[in-house]
């Protein structure tokens, strides 16, 4: 399979701790976003990057958040110091920019709860 | 704004029948809208997408109508199937690569 995927699928931490989610997207795609999910809504925006750079970072995305694509490749998004309302699935998808298409594809999501 | 509700709206179909999925867009500049599925625990599944420029797109069972004067987006499926049963976002993008979701909703198929 060959989509988009990410790790840890789940995630339970405690208020405080420091959690890192990583993203692996379809190999070709040079775009890369992170979107936040809480229940019984869409996925909202949180950033972007286009090879290694960080092009767009939502105000949702606060100084406890930070995302990263050292090599252009997988991603990883960083919560420090996590808060109860973090808990949220944590949504990452890729897409091939072009003037074709911009479609994003979507992983699994890593679900996180903090207690 | 950007928020949606707590509550989705549902659609109940019977196995067999056409659905029909509305959503309302924001924005009257966006120029891309996508739909998506998703399921239980699981990421959005693209199902179809649709530029400013067109107004109806037919993939395998679904067509997306798009209607710009009253910024309104449509997703039919045909022959609906249990397996269709999930929930249904449309999205819209604009000048960016942001996507801008929509109110979900509910599909519900019963024998």
């Amino acid at each position: 399979d060959t989509g988009v995927s990410q790790d840890p699928r789940h995630k339970i931490t405690k208020r405080g701790q420091n959690v890192t989610f990583r993203c692996d997207p379809i190999s070709e795609h040079n775009r890369l976003y992170w979107y936040r999910q809480t229940l019984g809504q869409g996925p909202e925006f949180l950033t972007y990057f286009q090879n290694e750079a960080q092009l767009e970072k939502s105000r949702l995305l606060s100084d406890r958040f930070s995302a990263e694509r050292p090599k252009g490749s997988f991603s990883t998004l960083e919560i420090q110091r996590t808060e109860q309302g973090d808990s949220a699935m944590y949504l990452c998808a890729s897409s091939l920019a072009d003037s074709l298409t911009q479609t994003q594809y979507f992983g699994p999501g890593t679900r996180l709860l903090v207690l | 704004g950007e928020s949606v509700g707590l509550h989705l709206p549902t659609l109940s179909v019977q196995e067999g029948d056409n659905s029909i999925i509305n959503c309302a867009y924001s924005n009257s500049a966006s120029d891309y809208f996508i739909w998506y599925k998703q399921e239980s625990g699981k990421g959005p599944q693209f199902i179809i997408d649709i530029r400013s420029n067109m107004d109806k797109r037919q993939g395998q069972r679904v067509t997306v109508l798009l209607n710009k004067t009253v910024k309104h987006l449509s997703l039919q499926i045909a022959a609906t199937q249990p397996g269709d049963s999930a929930v249904y976002f449309c999205a819209e993008n604009y000048n960016t690569d942001k996507l801008i979701f929509g109110t979900g909703t509910r599909l519900q198929v019963f024998p």
